[in-house]
């Protein structure tokens, strides 16, 4: 069984750093891309980054990139999501999820499975 | 970046009943799009993929079609555990774009 279970969120003054950690079992992690997709209160769903299988490539959202930085560990099976500079509409649940591709490039991927997310909070 | 419409926002059926769901691209995207399942307060699950393919485990109840611009998720025999919000997401280029989403109520 597919399980993807995330961590690392809380509260976060704007201008601060918090890193989302993703722990994935049931599947080989290797072989897949892997994407973090979020929610703001209330509101729709919003991609934010995606990363290889290999961890080679990498794309974001326009509205996060230079700011996060996405990552992972192969050897450990777990996806991050390293967040600075942080800003009031980063408010949202975080997901990750386990992309159906193993490339990412030349046309984006989808997810088929998603953990149930991990609630990041800026407010001062 | 590509835009998704879709319609309507919101949807009233009964238990029993088949409904229809429609997303609009502002581009042709050929088949890709997919189409997810929200229930309040819980993660999205993903439903299909490349406009007509089941994820696993998905039952047939849920079908989706459409080409280039147009597409749709059919729901057939509503029952009380598919009165959810529903999202279409293209994933033709980058960055991939979600629909704004149908919230499905039971009337």
């Amino acid at each position: 069984e597919v399980q993807l279970v995330e961590s690392g969120g809380g509260l976060v003054q704007p201008g601060g750093s918090l890193r989302l950690s993703c722990a994935a079992s049931g599947f080989t992690f290797s072989n897949y891309a892997m994407s973090w997709v979020r929610q703001a209160p209330g509101k729709g769903l919003d991609w934010v980054s995606v990363m290889s299988a290999g961890g080679t490539s990498t794309y974001y959202a326009d509205s996060v990139q230079g700011r996060f930085t996405i990552s992972r560990d192969n050897s450990k099976n777990t996806l991050y999501l390293q967040m600075n500079s942080l800003r009031v509409e980063d408010t949202a649940v975080y997901y990750c999820a386990k992309d159906v591709s193993t490339s990412v490039s030349g046309r984006a991927t989808t997810p088929d499975y998603w953990g149930q997310g991990t609630l990041v909070t800026v407010s001062s | 970046d590509i835009q998704m419409t879709q319609s309507p926002s919101s949807l009233s059926a009964s238990v029993g009943d088949r409904v229809t769901i429609t997303c609009r691209a502002s581009q042709g995207i050929s088949n890709y799009v997919a189409w997810f399942q929200q229930e309040p307060g819980k993660a999205p699950k993903s439903l299909i993929y490349g406009a007509t393919s089941l994820q696993t485990g998905v039952p047939s109840k849920f079908s989706g079609s459409g080409s280039g611009t147009d597409f749709t998720l059919t729901i057939s025999s509503l029952q009380p555990e598919d009165f959810a919000t529903y999202y279409c997401q293209q994933y033709n280029s980058y960055p991939p774009t979600f629909g704004q989403g149908t919230k499905l109520e039971i009337k």
